[in-house]
């Protein structure tokens, strides 16, 4: 069990353009999603926390306008990126925590690669 | 500020001996700790973890050591193999953190046959 999709894989997208990613648990209840980047060959780092029915905690540094979250139901929190741009272009990673589960366990998805020419 | 480090960028072993990954870390609030091993574009896949409370957690091949007064935590892997060949992440929580996940800065571990 604790199983996290993501969709989609990969995207290309043009500059300028808004790109909405998925991050779905299949098999619990999520009270609790993460948000990461990973820039190639560097660490994974947390963008936000997005809990159920309230708004996301960024860290900081992280434009909250920019990249949208919504974690509107208990398996399913999205990330759009708005405008994007070619610096955007990234490894995005959501994890989620199981409701009623250990606070210190994340599970994380496989990943979305995205592009912006 | 990197909080969460892994001074060795790259490590190669040859297959059967013993890889040691190692992390370092400056807040002293961290309990909790884990290590995960990622291959590009996937999403990382969890090794083993360790309590503040203990010093040691082994699970099959796999053990990672704390040193709290170092500030300083190591994952030995023994025998290495060559589907061992990964990037290695390690990761600190703390409860005061509301257990989100610090990731250092990954070591690329090849095993070499």
């Amino acid at each position: 069990g604790a199983v996290v999709s993501q969709h989609p894989s990969r995207v290309i997208c043009k500059s300028g353009t808004s790109v909405k990613i998925e991050c779905r648990s299949l098999d619990f209840q999520a009270t609790t999603m993460f948000w990461y980047r990973q820039f190639p060959k560097q660490s994974l780092m947390l963008m936000a926390t997005s809990n159920e029915g309230s708004k996301a905690t960024y860290e900081q540094g992280v434009e909250k306008d920019k990249f949208l979250i919504n974690h509107a139901s208990l398996t399913l929190s999205t990330l759009t990126v708005t405008s994007a741009h070619p610096e955007d272009s990234s490894f995005y990673i959501c994890s989620a925590r199981k409701a009623g589960g250990p606070l210190n366990t994340q599970y994380f998805g496989p990943g979305t690669r995205l592009t912006v020419l | 500020d990197q909080q969460v480090k892994q001074n060795s960028p790259s490590l190669s072993v040859q297959e059967g001996r013993i890889s040691i990954l190692n992390c370092d870390y400056t807040n002293s609030m961290f309990d909790y700790f884990l290590w995960y091993k990622k291959y590009p574009a996937e999403g990382p896949t969890f090794l083993i973890s360790i309590s503040s409370i203990k010093d040691k957690n082994e699970d099959g091949r796999f053990t990672v050591f704390l040193n709290k007064s170092a500030k300083h935590l190591s994952l030995h892997i023994v025998p290495s193999q060559p589907g061992d060949s990964a990037v290695y992440f390690c990761a600190a929580s703390s409860h005061s953190g509301t257990y989100k996940y610090i990731f250092g800065t990954g070591t690329r571990l090849k095993v070499l046959a």
